[in-house]
């Protein structure tokens, strides 16, 4: 059974600072990977997908790496903004179109 | 606009009273999906749909039924709420099967069954 977890939990930053999220999953047999944002309160914005044949996407400031052979993603945020402050969500998506998600990392940027 | 709309935002309820959610995406979407989301637990899938009239079972499935008889609806319906219930909840949509395929959500909506 699939198993996604994120870490850090939460992260706290001063501003400008480069960071890295992580997401690891248990089976490599995926079907694609997606990074999300949510507010407080708020629903799910996507940021970044990749395709399980990709080895990295960009938008912006933001860069996620997949290695399916280690079952790992990392969503990399360059001089970060307090703007940027929000939960942050990996969903794994398998062959059968489940999707499983980790917990989300928490993190807040300080000005 | 592209969206997917859910009602209602807010809902309390008692226990054992059936009620629908409902969700609708205006994008032709064939996959939808419902979620909970919890405090420590993140997004579990509920139910997903692949086209009309095709549903499946996610993780967390008890207590829950869903119809998919139009392609933009996707209703979330739970016979005899429990407070277990309580929760979060996001419907999502995506075009098709293809893994380029972003999933879309809608709002949330806050349950509370007392």
């Amino acid at each position: 059974k699939q198993e996604v977890t994120q870490i850090p939990a939460a992260l706290s930053v001063p501003e400008g600072e480069n960071l890295v999220l992580n997401c690891s999953f248990t089976d490599s047999a995926i079907y694609n990977l997606q990074w999300f944002r949510q507010d407080p309160g708020k629903g799910l914005t996507s940021l970044l997908l990749i395709q399980s044949s990709q080895r990295e996407q960009t938008s912006g400031r933001l860069n996620a790496s997949l290695d399916k052979s280690s079952g790992r993603s990392t969503l990399y945020i360059a001089a970060s903004q307090p703007g940027d402050s929000a939960t942050y969500l990996c969903a794994v998506r398998g062959g059968g179109f489940k999707t499983i998600f980790g917990a989300g990392t928490r993190l807040f940027v300080k000005a | 606009e592209a969206q997917v709309t859910q009602n209602p935002r807010y809902l309390i309820t008692v226990t054992g009273k059936k009620l629908t959610v409902t969700c609708s995406q205006n994008m032709n979407h064939e996959y939808m999906s419902w979620y909970r989301q919890d405090p420590g637990l993140g997004l579990r899938q509920i139910y997903y749909s692949m086209n009309v009239e095709v549903t499946d079972k996610g993780d967390v499935p008890e207590g829950y039924k869903v119809s998919r008889k139009e392609k933009r609806n996707f209703p979330l319906i739970l016979e005899s709420p429990s407070p277990n219930q309580t929760s979060l909840y996001f419907c999502a949509s995506s075009l098709s099967r293809d893994s380029t395929d972003t999933q879309y959500f809608g709002p949330g909506t806050r349950l509370t069954v007392l």
